[in-house]
């Protein structure tokens, strides 16, 4: 079945610049989704891509998307404290409403 | 905005209590998602529903069922509750087949059987 794998932790400085990196395996991707999730609380759209693209900047986020490899990445420019969550890939195939979550990647910004 | 409610956000129940765990939208969403998250495994979607009465399975329905006799709501019920149901459960909505199928969460009820 479809599988959707991130690294579980990363830790940056305050001002760099931190990458987190997703594999899927689901060819027939339509989107895939950043979701962000802030301690105590659920998920929130970061961002997404459709999967005829291949980079989608907003901001301080860049979303870089290689469809040979199945790879997915989130670029956060500057980060901050606040970018401190969990910050999950998501992926959804055509013809279905469900979507794939990875496992997680806690992010931690410190000073 | 957008506002998915959950009925609690900590729970503690005792093994083989029944447990309904209720969730409530405001935006006349279609599908209703039921997960669970545990630490390095990411959600897991227990049962989803697309429409009033129907419901279909996830990757992990085994102890729970669902029920979906109004739109705007969504139950998740455990049976018997054992331990290994300890978990956050979060519920999520979003239109069917919308422009960005993005799904909105719930804050996450917090369960803890003992």
């Amino acid at each position: 079945g479809e599988d959707v794998e991130q690294s579980l932790f990363l830790s940056v400085r305050e001002g760099d610049s931190s990458v987190i990196n997703c594999t899927y395996t689901d060819s027939s991707s339509t989107y895939l989704y950043w979701y962000k999730q802030e301690p105590g609380a659920g998920l929130q759209l970061l961002t997404y891509i459709f999967s005829n693209m291949d980079m989608k900047q907003d901001q301080r986020l860049t979303v870089l998307l290689n469809k040979k490899d199945k790879h997915l990445s989130l670029r956060i420019a500057d980060t901050q404290t606040g970018d401190s969550a969990i910050y999950f890939c998501a992926e959804k195939s055509y013809n279905t409403d469900k979507l794939i979550f990875g496992t997680g990647t806690r992010l931690q910004v410190f000073p | 905005d957008v506002k998915v409610t959950q009925s609690s956000r900590y729970l503690v129940k005792r093994t083989g209590e029944k447990v309904f765990l209720e969730c409530v939208q405001d935006m006349d969403h279609e599908n209703m998602f039921w997960y669970r998250q545990d630490p390095g495994l990411g959600l897991r979607l227990i049962y989803f529903s697309y429409d009033v009465k129907m419901k279909e399975k996830g990757d992990i329905p085994e102890g729970y069922s669902v029920s979906r006799e109004k739109k705007e709501r969504f139950s998740l019920i455990l049976e018997s509750a054992s331990t290994n149901q300890t978990s956050m459960y979060l519920c999520a909505s979003s239109l069917r087949q919308g422009a960005v199928d993005e799904q909105y969460f719930g804050p996450g009820t917090r369960l803890t059987v003992t």
